[in-house]
């Protein structure tokens, strides 16, 4: 089974922090992605990576930034944290072939900004 | 741009009942997959619909794929209380869009005893 961990279920941080988001997943997937969740808007896509060291903005990066130096990890930042942050944040991964590209969540962390 | 609309997007039924969610997207593919959300929880994945006519089921759910009308279907058989939940559909639109899936704004279904 693929498994897809997040550092925390829950994370309370407070305005101006750099808030570090952390992804791993042990299946060899090529591609992983950062969701945000909020209530009426659906799944909105921040950030996505297709291979290591190489990552693409998504429809809403703006305040983010990520990182993935190793194939299984995926790190989102925020770099100056605001309450408008506060939301529940999705990671994903996917195998990345032409054929097949069904994403595995993990299962979430609920941050919260003061 | 790529448009993925699910209908309805709430649903409140009578345990026992049938109805079907609709999945409509705009663009060629044959690739579907549909998700379930607990609420408060993360998405995992129900279905995996991967040619045109595909057909999936377990138990109450059933999802079907139609890629010439750009639509897939998620049927629910007697509904029971434990199905309540938001269902989600996302298309795979191929590799013009980077190994990307496009979601629907997700259905929350809620079933009443």
């Amino acid at each position: 089974d693929v498994k897809v961990t997040q550092s925390s279920r829950y994370l309370v941080k407070r305005t101006g922090e750099k808030v570090f988001l952390e992804c791993v997943q042990d299946m060899d997937h090529e591609n992983m992605f950062w969701y945000r969740q909020d209530p009426g808007l659906g799944l909105r896509l921040i950030y996505f990576s297709y291979d290591v060291k190489m990552k693409e903005k998504g429809d809403i990066p703006e305040g983010y930034s990520v990182s993935r130096e190793k194939k299984e990890r995926f790190s989102l930042i925020l770099e100056s944290a605001s309450t408008n942050q506060t939301s529940m944040y999705l990671c994903a991964s996917s195998l990345g072939t032409a054929s097949y590209n069904e994403q595995f969540f993990g299962p979430g962390t609920r941050l919260t900004v003061l | 741009e790529l448009k993925v609309e699910q209908n309805p997007l709430f649903l409140s039924m009578q345990e026992g009942k049938n109805y079907t969610i609709y999945c409509n997207y705009s663009t060629t593919s044959d690739r579907l997959y549909w998700y379930r959300q607990d609420p408060g929880k993360s998405l995992e994945s129900l279905f995996v619909l991967l040619s045109n006519g595909a057909v999936k089921q377990e138990g109450r759910l059933m999802a079907s794929l139609d890629t010439k009308a750009r639509l897939s279907t998620l049927h629910i058989t007697a509904a029971v209380h434990d199905l309540s939940a938001t269902y989600f559909c996302a298309v795979d639109p191929n590799m013009e869009y980077g190994n990307k899936l496009v979601f629907g704004a997700g259905t929350i279904l809620r079933v009443k005893s």
